[in-house]
């Protein structure tokens, strides 16, 4: 069971909005402003898409974009694309002891 | 643009030790103030943070496994490597090398691609 509880699975149609949650405790996600969203297509390494909970590296597009409230994180995609489908991961850090936390994954599927 | 490769064994013996190197191009291993960590995927289930490891050589571990793996670096070849012992099937996952958990990047900002490793007689 991972640290981080993510739905299992979402969807929406191309133009949509989606929401994956990624929620944790007082002390990893509610402690620290370091949540990181990840995404990942199938044999391709994993990309980063979020960090600092609300920040976007360079080249990714503003349709991604990350919010936190308490102890839960979230990463809204808007007007969804079909190469959008993909498995999404959240990280948190955690504290000196166990360092880095992350979610089991949200698959999402473009209708 | 920095770049990781995983490689090693793709199949380890129950009770061996499962060693893994993490080749980066793009850019040094010892310049700047990165960490370089690693983390795995076993099937059907989350990441799960490894460890990691500072230019300065320093390492901090999941509790979890700390008391199975090393991580160390070579600079001179601009290599990092990950070294499990004890194994068990429960070791079986995609590995994945990435930089950052701390320093210039609290996040994980370039990863490679993953190599799987069974744990299997």
């Amino acid at each position: 069971q991972s640290a981080l509880t993510q739905p299992r699975s979402v969807s929406g149609s191309p133009g949509q909005s989606v929401t994956i949650s990624c929620t944790g405790t007082s002390s990893d996600v509610g402690d620290y402003n370091f949540v990181s969203w990840y995404q990942h297509h199938p044999g391709k390494a994993p990309k980063l898409l979020i960090y600092d909970v609300i920040k976007r590296p360079s080249g990714v597009p503003d349709r991604f974009s990350g919010s936190k409230s308490g102890n839960t994180a979230s990463l809204t995609i808007s007007g969804l694309q079909a190469e959008d489908e993909a498995d999404y991961y959240c990280c948190s850090y955690a504290g000196s002891y166990t360092f880095w936390v992350f979610g089991g994954g949200t698959k999402l599927t473009v209708l | 643009q920095v770049q990781l490769q995983e490689s090693g064994p793709g199949l380890v013996k129950p009770s061996q030790t499962l060693s893994l190197i993490c080749t980066v191009s793009g850019g040094s291993i010892s310049s700047g103030s990165y960490y370089w960590s690693w983390i795995r995927q076993p099937a059907g289930k989350g990441l799960e943070w490894i460890g990691r490891i500072y230019t300065s050589g320093s390492t901090n571990y999941n509790p979890s496994l700390k008391s199975r793996v090393t991580v160390s670096l070579d600079t001179s070849r601009n290599q990092f490597s990950l070294k499990l012992s004890s194994v068990t099937a429960a070791d079986t996952a995609v590995y994945y090398c990435a930089r950052g958990g701390g320093g210039n990047s609290l996040e994980f900002d370039y990863w490679g691609q993953g190599t799987l490793v069974t744990v299997s007689s």
